[in-house]
């Protein structure tokens, strides 16, 4: 069975530009979450997608965005990029969330300039 | 208080040794407990969940819960070069089911 998959591996943009992350579920799996992770604040999360359907947020500006599509594929867009938001984004997916094991995919290397 | 905390690193072991890892977690009816592991520069790849008190082996890898002091630990034995990585605890917390993960703890294993 394929892993995680998330497209594009690496960015980079400047300030103020906008970012559209992607990522693919493993097959038969719903639940897909994002995270980021920087030197300095470690693996953090930012929301939890189910069934197209936003369940969970983390405490991250409205800059960060995401959605999911019926095919449990799922999108994440950054607005307005500051220098800070350079990070690794990582997705993972899981059957349903709840207290389920979650499988990371490669993450998307994003540089703000 | 952070809600995952790991012994802070770095962790130093000879090859064959063990490396001892702990975390500790704030949320009290947490139910849900993972270790992950990472290579520089790789994303995150679990090796162990854990639910239930007590021991839960996997080759050389021993992960141990205690619900009533808010602890789990990995243990990994006969530590490889192989096993050099930042380890990274992980708890699913009850209210809303986010992961959350601990700084990590970085090992490296000495030839």
């Amino acid at each position: 069975k394929a892993g995680v998959t998330q497209t594009p591996r690496y960015l980079i943009k400047t300030r103020g530009q906008q970012v559209t992350l992607s990522c693919s579920p493993i097959s038969g799996h719903r639940s897909v979450s994002w995270y980021q992770q920087t030197p300095g604040q470690g693996l953090q999360f930012l929301f939890e997608y189910f069934s197209e359907t936003q369940r969970n947020k983390g405490n991250f500006p409205g800059r960060f965005s995401g959605r999911q599509f019926s095919n449990s594929r799922s999108e994440m867009n950054v607005s307005t990029l500051e220098l800070g938001d350079s990070a690794l984004y990582l997705c993972a997916s899981s059957l349903s969330g709840g207290g389920e094991t979650q499988y990371f995919g490669p993450g998307t290397r994003l540089l703000v300039l | 208080q952070k809600e995952v905390e790991q012994n802070s690193g770095p962790l130093s072991v000879p090859e064959g040794a063990i490396a001892s890892l702990n975390c500790t977690y704030s949320d009290r009816v947490s139910q849900s407990f993972f270790w992950y592991r990472q290579y520089s520069g790789k994303s995150p790849e679990l090796i162990m969940s854990i639910y239930s008190n007590g021991d839960k082996e996997d080759g050389r890898f021993t992960a141990q819960l205690n619900k009533a002091s808010q602890y789990v630990s990995l243990l990994i034995r006969d530590s490889q070069p192989s096993d050099s990585a930042t380890y990274l605890c992980a708890v699913i917390t009850s209210n809303d089911y986010k992961l959350s993960f601990g700084a990590g703890t970085t090992v490296t294993v000495r030839a």
